[in-house]
């Protein structure tokens, strides 16, 4: 089955303690990206990447590291994680770099609480 | 970088009625305008999207249509339905690698 994972779905953590989100996609996908949703904000693009080993900064990277060594994963890295990154994060991915090209397919979502 | 305002913030309609939500962008270079639909405890799908080249698309129920000049576009969904209640999301892409979201509309449709 065609799709995009997410783990862990669930996390609380302490202020300070590194932690990674992994993303997975199963259908050979070139662009993935990572979104944060907020309340009253909606989604915010924190990183993209367009192929294995090209990634961009998106409109909030601030505390935030992605790395793309294989094609199907992209994991977002907190170094030191802060309360005001408490959050739902999604991960998406589509088959062509060219948003509009095709459909980009989000992840389950995963909720992040940081004491 | 882009600037996507959405309006409104909530919008309750009876059953059969027609909603209408309204976004601005900020930077004329824009080119892409996806329509995301995210039900409750769901992830964003994709309902609709058009492209600058373009001023109006249908699916269904659902159009979207873009003014370039005065930078806005706007979903409208006809005879809403009750599986129509979710959150909606306005987009726009300037470089197509890029997207940025407007805050969203919750929109309740009363049976």
């Amino acid at each position: 089955e065609a799709q995009v994972t997410q783990n862990p779905r669930y996390l609380i953590t302490v202020t300070g303690k590194k932690l990674t989100v992994t993303c997975s996609q199963n259908m050979n996908h070139e662009y993935m990206s990572w979104y944060r949703q907020d309340p009253g904000l909606g989604l915010r693009q924190i990183y993209y990447s367009m192929n294995v080993e090209v990634t961009d900064k998106g409109d909030v990277p601030e505390g935030y590291k992605v790395s793309r060594k294989e094609k199907r994963n992209f994991p977002l890295i907190l170094e030191s994680p802060s309360p005001n990154q408490t959050s739902l994060y999604f991960c998406a991915s589509s088959l062509r770099i060219d948003l509009g090209t095709d459909t980009q397919y989000f992840g389950p979502g995963t909720r992040l609480t940081v004491l | 970088g882009e600037n996507v305002e959405q309006h409104p913030s909530t919008l309750s309609v009876q059953e059969g009625d027609s909603a209408v939500i309204k976004c601005t962008y900020s930077d004329s270079a824009s080119n892409y305008f996806p329509w995301y639909k995210q039900e409750l405890g769901k992830r964003p799908q994709l309902i609709i999207d058009i492209r600058s080249n373009v001023g109006e698309k249908k699916d269904q129920r659902i159009a979207v249509t873009l003014n370039k000049t005065a930078k806005h576009f706007s979903l409208h969904i006809t005879e809403t339905q009750p599986e129509d209640s979710a959150v909606y999301f306005c987009a726009a892409s300037f470089n197509d690698y890029k997207l940025s979201f407007g805050a969203g509309t919750t929109v309740t449709v009363r049976a």
